[in-house]
């Protein structure tokens, strides 16, 4: 099954705009989590939420979850230059850390 | 903050050889995991370990692929004979306790000619 899946698969802001990010995902779920990367680099862990939360906050990240709709958002307010990178979710069905990852937003930021 | 390390960060290898991928996980972490990433592919999980013993695994990780926890401190993945479409990008992770936060490694970047 195609867990995880992120709309808009690509998405390019002006600096200082917010960026939102979407993924849907199939089964249920312990918890959701996003992730960072940079081009060709490694996987940067951003936030977990786990599935009797709704909302969570760090920094300028704001994530939702919506277990009804199997679906949650993650928001980047004021975005930065320094916040292009492409961004994943991951769900955790068991807590056991098999993790299962969409494909990705790739998010640019014009200066 | 604590990181995972992998080496090395790149490694070019021939079809049918024996690649093995290192990684040494957050020192006081019990559950330490592998997964890839194809280039433009999603990221996919390979294996879990603890207790020094596979916890699961994926349809990914056949007989060719092993891992070991040879000491206190690396957890490696062994590739017996690599293939084409073994190149990809490796990541391990680890995290202290079920139900912890997890933390990867660079990951290193294995490329079969």
């Amino acid at each position: 099954s195609q867990q995880g899946e992120e709309d808009p698969q690509a998405l390019s802001i002006q600096e200082g705009e917010n960026a939102t990010m979407n993924c849907s995902y199939k089964t249920s779920i312990n918890n959701l989590q996003w992730y960072r990367q940079n081009s060709g680099r490694g996987l940067v862990h951003l936030i977990l939420i786990r599935s009797n939360e709704r909302e969570k906050h760090s920094g300028r990240l704001r994530v939702t979850l919506d277990t009804s709709k199997k679906s949650s958002s993650l928001l980047i307010t004021a975005s930065r230059a320094a916040d292009t990178a492409s961004y994943f979710c991951a769900t955790d069905p068991d807590s056991n850390y098999q993790l299962i990852w969409g494909a990705g937003t790739k998010l640019i930021i014009k200066p | 903050e604590p990181e995972v390390t992998q080496t090395p960060s790149h490694q070019v290898t021939q079809m049918g050889q024996e690649v093995i991928l290192r990684c040494v996980p957050i020192s006081n972490h019990l559950y330490f995991y592998w997964y890839r990433q194809i280039l433009g592919q999603k990221v996919e999980f390979l294996v879990s370990f603890y207790n020094n013993e596979i916890s699961e695994k994926s349809e990914i990780f056949d007989d060719q692929f092993s891992v070991e926890r040879p000491d206190g401190s690396n957890f490696t993945l062994k590739i017996r004979s690599t293939k084409l479409e073994d190149s990809a990008m490796y990541f391990c992770a680890s995290r202290e306790s079920s139900g912890g936060r997890g933390f990867f490694g660079p990951g290193t970047r294995l490329t079969v000619l």
